[in-house]
C-alpha cells in the first residue's frame, strides 16, 4: 500500500463547477499536508498547505483535513479553465523531513468552458 | 528573474551514455533536491542537500552522482543510461529542515533514453 493515494483521475467539469480533489494516507504520524499544483510542462508549484485537522481556506481553494480517517481534500469553487491543472497532494514524514516529501499520484483535473 | 534554473530542458540519448543536468537557484536557500517524475506522474524525491552537505540519498543507483559547488547550484551526473532512467528530473529548494518545507520546484528536465 502507497503512503499516499490520490485518484489520477482524469477529471473534466465545466466551468463554474467545485471541484474536489481527494486523497489517503496510511501513516497516522502524518501531521504536515500540501497540495501542489502542476501545470503541463511545467514544475509543482505550492498551492496550500495545512497542519492537523480542520480546514483552511484561501479564496476560491479549501483543504480540509479528516485525521480520523485519513482523508485530506482540496475543494475549488467558481472552477476556472486556468485552474486546469495536475494536482499532487503531498505530505512529510514524521519529525525532520529536509524536504522529504511523499506525493500522492497526482489528479489531471480539465475546467472546460 | 527564474527562482529555479535547469538546464537542458529535454535531453534525448542513448542507452549508455553519460549526461549531466544543471541547476541554479537564486532564493538564498540552504537546501536543494532532485526528484524523479516517472511516466505516471509519480513524483519521488532522490537526493536532497543542505549547504553542500547529502542529506537524503533515497536508494538511487549509484550511476546517478549529485554535486554541489555551492549551496546555490545542484547538478546531476547519470553514467551509462539505462532505459528505465527515462523521466522528468525536477530540481527544487526549500527552506532548511524542519516540518513542513515548502518546496520550489524548477521547470523540470525532460530525459528520454533511446
Amino acid at each position: 500500500q502507497k503512503e499516499v493515494e490520490q485518484d489520477p483521475g482524469p477529471l473534466s467539469v465545466p466551468e463554474g463547477a467545485i471541484v474536489s480533489l481527494n486523497c489517503t494516507y496510511s501513516n497516522s504520524a502524518f501531521q504536515y499536508f500540501m497540495w501542489y499544483r502542476q501545470y503541463s510542462r511545467k514544475g509543482p508549484e505550492l498551492l496550500m498547505y495545512t497542519y492537523s485537522s480542520g480546514n483552511k481556506e484561501d479564496g476560491r481553494f479549501t483543504a480540509q483535513v479528516d485525521k480520523s480517517s485519513k482523508y485530506i481534500s482540496l475543494f475549488i469553487r467558481d472552477s476556472q479553465p486556468s485552474d486546469s491543472a495536475t494536482y499532487l497532494c503531498a505530505t512529510p514524514p514524521a519529525g525532520t523531513s529536509y524536504g522529504k516529501l511523499t506525493f500522492g499520484q497526482g489528479t489531471i483535473l480539465t475546467v472546460h468552458p | 528573474d527564474t527562482a529555479v534554473s535547469q538546464t537542458p530542458k529535454y535531453l534525448v540519448t542513448q542507452m549508455g551514455n553519460d549526461k549531466s543536468i544543471k541547476c541554479e537557484q537564486n532564493l538564498g536557500h540552504d537546501t536543494m533536491y532532485w526528484y524523479k517524475q516517472d511516466s505516471k506522474k509519480f513524483l519521488k524525491i532522490m537526493f536532497s542537500y543542505n549547504n553542500k552537505e547529502l542529506i537524503i540519498n533515497e536508494t538511487v543507483p549509484n550511476r546517478f552522482s549529485p554535486k554541489s559547488p555551492d549551496k546555490a547550484h545542484l547538478n546531476l551526473h547519470i553514467n551509462s543510461l539505462e532505459l528505465g532512467d527515462s523521466a522528468v528530473y525536477f530540481c527544487a529548494t526549500g527552506t532548511t529542515g524542519g516540518w513542513g518545507e515548502k518546496l520550489f520546484f524548477g521547470s523540470g528536465t525532460q530525459l528520454s533514453v533511446l
